[in-house]
C-alpha cells in the first residue's frame, strides 16, 4: 500500500452545501492531483498542485477549488454541491509532476 | 479534447484462460500508465511504459505500447481469480500534468 491517506473515508451532504476533502502525501512527494470518479467510470483529473501552486487544471468549474500546505498536503473544496458531484474523489501523489502516480483510498461523497 | 478508450467493456472468463484488454488514445502520448482497481478499492499502479514499441512483463502480466504510442495493451496469461478487477490505462502528454484515464475493461473470473 501507498503512504497517501485521504479523510474522511466518506461523506454525506445536501445539495447546495460545501465540502473539504483531505489529502496527506507520501513523503518526499511534492505533487498531488485531484480526481473525481463517478460510479463505473474512469477517473476524471480535476487539478494538480506542485509545490504548493496550481500547475494544471481539467474541466471542472471554479467551485471546485484546491489548496496544497508547506508539508504538501492537500484540501480539495466544493462548494454549491449538486447532486452530480457525488463521487469517488482520489488524490494521488507523485515526487515529480511527471512521475508515477500514487493514489489514496479515496473519500466517497454522496449528495443528496 | 483527448479521449481514451479501451475494449472490451467487460469479460468474464474461466480461471485458466487468457485475458486481453485494448487501450487507444485518439493523439500521441509521451507515457502510458496501467491500473488496477478492485471493487470498492481505489486504482493501484501496475506499470509505465514510455518507449515506442516497448514491452513489460510482471509474471503473468504483459504490456505493451504500440509503435506510434497511440495504443497499448495488457494481456494476462492463465487468469486467476485474484485478477478480478476493472483494469484502467492512463495516457499522459509531454508538457501536461493530468493523466487522462481509459474507460477500463471489467475482468470477472470464475472458478
Amino acid at each position: 500500500e501507498t503512504g497517501v491517506t485521504q479523510s474522511p473515508t466518506h461523506l454525506i451532504k445536501t445539495r447546495g452545501q460545501q465540502v473539504t476533502l483531505r489529502c496527506s502525501s507520501q513523503s518526499g512527494h511534492n505533487t498531488v492531483s485531484w480526481y473525481q470518479q463517478a460510479l463505473g467510470q474512469g477517473p476524471q483529473f480535476i487539478f494538480q498542485y506542485y509545490r504548493e501552486e496550481e500547475n494544471g487544471r481539467g474541466n471542472f468549474p471554479p467551485r471546485f477549488s484546491g489548496l496544497q500546505f508547506p508539508n504538501y498536503s492537500s484540501e480539495l473544496n466544493v462548494n454549491a454541491l449538486e447532486l452530480d458531484d457525488s463521487a469517488l474523489y482520489l488524490c494521488a501523489t507523485s515526487m515529480y509532476y511527471t512521475d508515477t502516480q500514487y493514489f489514496g483510498p479515496g473519500t466517497r461523497l454522496t449528495v443528496l | 479534447g483527448q479521449q481514451v478508450m479501451q475494449i472490451p467493456q467487460y469479460q468474464h472468463v474461466q480461471e485458466g484462460e487468457d485475458f486481453t484488454t485494448y487501450c487507444n488514445s485518439s493523439t500521441t502520448l509521451s507515457n502510458i500508465q496501467w491500473y488496477k482497481q478492485r471493487p470498492g478499492g481505489h486504482p493501484v499502479f501496475l506499470i509505465q511504459l514510455v518507449k515506442s514499441g516497448e514491452v513489460k512483463k510482471q509474471k503473468r502480466l504483459t504490456f505493451q505500447f504500440g509503435e506510434a504510442k497511440k495504443n497499448s495493451s495488457l494481456h494476462i496469461t492463465a487468469t486467476q481469480t485474484t485478477d478480478v478487477g476493472t483494469y484502467f490505462c492512463a495516457g499522459q502528454n509531454t508538457g501536461f500534468q493530468k493523466l487522462v484515464f481509459g474507460t477500463g475493461t471489467r475482468l470477472l473470473v470464475s472458478p
